[in-house]
């Protein structure tokens, strides 16, 4: 049973616009949420994350949303540069941390010039 | 400031033999997270060590475990290996094992299982 789902395997954008990418979970004990971003032959690195208690966090370019009625997080990328071409992940965490983070599969995002 | 060091960074085992990571954590960081990633089930916890400890571990069987030293660096070993344990095998250390979740990740170490 996957508790966050990233039901786009791969996104083409424009370099410029606006990429939004969507996470599902279905765990409501998920009260942490953090997006990494991955090159090839790198490891994950941490880009922006939220609380629960909040339903937006900015940083820069990257933006994430949390509607926890509906279990759902975006997270958008203003404007999209060729550097941004990457997968991406979402992570949940709940409540503790003992759990480890739980990983969606990933959305690859490819920044078209 | 030294990233996450894991080694070896390729490696390629046959069926039935045992294999050992290991993972030096950025300098400070007392905990130690490692993960499996393979393209079918992405990103999946195996288990994080703290100060010596696991604090826990994922739904993987026994064959795979861990450990951390006193200078918090780590080491996961699979035995008995399975054709389905080929995957990237990535570290990752925080400075806590907080809530926060923030994790700093190593390049990984890529085993394939013949």
């Amino acid at each position: 049973d996957q508790q966050v789902k990233q039901n786009s395997p791969s996104l083409s954008v424009q370099e410029g616009r606006i990429s939004i990418l969507n996470c599902d979970y279905t765990n409501s004990m998920f009260d942490y949420f953090l997006w990494y971003k991955k090159y090839p032959a790198e490891g994950p690195t941490f880009l922006i994350s939220i609380s629960s208690i909040k339903d937006k966090n900015e940083d820069g370019r990257f933006t994430v949303f949390l509607n926890k009625s509906a279990k759902h997080l975006s997270l958008h990328i203003v404007p999209s540069q060729p550097g941004d071409s990457a997968v991406y992940f979402c992570a949940a965490r709940s409540g503790g941390g003992a759990d480890g983070l739980t990983f969606g599969k990933g959305t690859h995002l490819i920044i078209q010039p | 400031k030294a990233g996450v060091t894991q080694t070896p960074r390729y490696l390629i085992k046959t069926r039935g033999q045992q294999v050992t990571l290991s993972c030096s954590p950025i300098s400070g960081h007392r905990s130690v997270s490692w993960y499996q990633q393979t393209p079918g089930q992405g990103l999946q916890f195996l288990f994080e060590y703290f100060s010596e400890t696991q604090r826990n571990k994922g739904n993987f069987p026994g064959r795979f475990s861990g450990r951390q030293f006193s200078n918090s660096r780590s080491e996961m070993n699979v035995s008995t290996l399975e054709l389905g344990d080929s995957a990237l095998y990535l570290c990752a250390s925080s400075w806590t094992s907080g809530r926060t979740g923030e994790l700093f990740f190593g390049e990984g170490s890529r085993l394939t299982v013949l």
